[in-house]
């Protein structure tokens, strides 16, 4: 069965560095997502993206934050200078149209010293 | 902004034990989903509801999708212990329909 998968699992960084989290969306899906959890808390919306451009983004989702689909399977998420209070896990989720139910993969666990 | 109001926050329950969660909101939403998070994993979607008054269910779990489109409910039959876990209620509308809103969870947990 077709699944979205995301790397790393786990990714420790320092504060002020960039980090780029990476997805694989669902072959045929054509909407992608990012959602971020802070521990115990629950999941937020930060940015869609169809048709290689932003559809929708969040207050969260400011300058530091930038997406890009480099290739045909690849869906990254760059945070450009990291702070401590982008801990969280970190989802991709991708769609075959809008409106259709999302699948998300297995997360990345960004902790930020 | 738009906001999902989901209870209970958690539930302690025997095995065998049904299981009833729910979710309002004072928007209409277009879809339901329901995910299960375990600790440290992405949501696994559950059920996807598209149609007001729709019911679906998926093996033990049934899910209805609110005549008013502003609310939802699960339903776990006869749990066991692999249902423990956080269970989050998520809606799409037409008109945000790029973002799913959120649920808070509810935890549920199986006493021994």
């Amino acid at each position: 069965e077709p699944e979205v998968t995301q790397t790393p699992s786990h990714q420790v960084t320092q504060m002020g560095q960039e980090v780029i989290l990476r997805c694989v969306p669902i072959s045929n899906h054509l909407y992608f997502y990012w959602y971020r959890q802070i521990l115990g808390q629950k999941v937020e919306f930060l940015v869609s993206f169809y048709n290689n451009e932003i559809s929708e983004k969040s207050e969260i989702f400011d300058d530091q934050f930038s997406v890009e689909r480099p290739d045909g399977s690849n869906f990254t998420l760059k945070i450009r200078s990291t702070k401590l209070e982008d801990s969280a896990m970190y989802f991709c989720a991708s769609t075959v149209r809008t409106g259709s139910e999302q699948f998300f993969g297995p997360g990345t666990r960004l902790t930020v010293l | 902004g738009q906001q999902l109001n989901q209870s209970p926050q958690s539930m302690f329950i025997q095995e065998g034990e049904d299981v009833s969660m729910n979710c309002t909101s004072s928007s209409i939403f277009n879809t339901w989903l329901w995910y299960k998070q375990d600790p440290g994993e992405g949501p696994v979607l559950l059920i996807a509801l598209y149609k007001a008054g729709e019911l679906t269910s998926n093996g033990r779990l049934t899910a209805q999708f609110g005549i008013t489109r502003k609310d939802s409910f699960l339903n776990i039959s006869a749990s066991i212990p692999s249902d423990v876990g956080i269970y989050f209620c998520a809606g799409l509308r037409w008109d945000s329909n790029y973002q799913l809103i959120w649920g808070a969870g509810t935890k549920l947990i199986i006493k021994p």
